[in-house]
């Protein structure tokens, strides 16, 4: 069966660092992409970026480049989400998701995490 | 840029059949992905490439795609049947997502 596990929520202060995780198991890790959601309280879903954990291939959404880094340990099937200095408005529902491949063929998200609440507030 | 338009809400009756749109120049070309969330969990893929359904997913659930406009259809729709429903595309080397529609069961 395959599980996305995430790590818990997170309160921050703003300019603070933090890095969620996402374990997964039941596949290959380095055979999927994992993907990362943003949504914000009562909106919609927002795609950060990508990463491929067979090479570590990335690729950010324009609207997060830069903000954000997602990198992958094959040794541990985890995948991560980091943030240097976090804003107010990066509070958030944060998703991992399994991709099985990408481009218009593929590209469908096939499993999703529970989520990681992160809270940025002074 | 592509964007993909959802409507903001639809409503419909209880055992009725509810169609949720999805709507962009030329998507009938690409490939369009549906998930429903319900209020604090994480979506589920209900219908991929336009009209596969996963395992699990009932077969009141059917998706379509043509021309500028993809469609989820409902059929005789249950109360668990509401919830918030996105569609998705791939489109230049990342994934878009539609702003969502909120389903409400009369």
């Amino acid at each position: 069966e395959v599980q996305l596990v995430q790590s818990g929520a997170e309160v921050k202060q703003p300019g603070d660092s933090v890095n969620i995780s996402c374990k997964s198991s039941g596949y290959s890790f380095t055979d999927s992409w994992i993907g990362w959601v943003r949504q914000k309280p009562g909106k919609g879903l927002e795609w950060m970026g990508i990463i491929y954990p067979g090479d570590s291939e990335t690729r950010y959404s324009p609207s997060f480049q830069g903000h954000v880094a997602i990198s992958a340990d094959k040794s541990i099937s985890t995948a991560f989400l980091q943030w240097t200095s976090l804003k107010a408005s990066d509070t958030a529902m944060y998703y991992c998701a399994r991709m099985p491949g990408v481009g218009n063929s593929g590209g469908l998200i096939d499993y999703w995490g529970l989520g990681t609440l992160v809270t940025v507030s002074s | 840029s592509y964007e993909l338009t959802q409507p903001l809400s639809v409503s419909v009756a209880l055992g009725q059949t509810a169609r949720l749109t999805c709507g962009e120049s030329n998507i009938g070309s690409k490939n369009v992905h549906w998930y429903q969330q319900k209020p604090g969990q994480a979506p589920v893929l209900v219908i991929y490439r336009d009209s596969n359904r996963p395992s699990g997913i009932p077969e009141r659930f059917s998706g379509s795609n043509s021309g500028n406009t993809a469609t989820l259809t409902i059929s005789r729709a249950q109360a668990g049947d509401e919830a918030d429903y996105y569609c998705q595309v791939w489109d230049s080397g990342t994934v878009l997502f539609g702003g969502g529609t909120k389903l409400t069961l009369l």
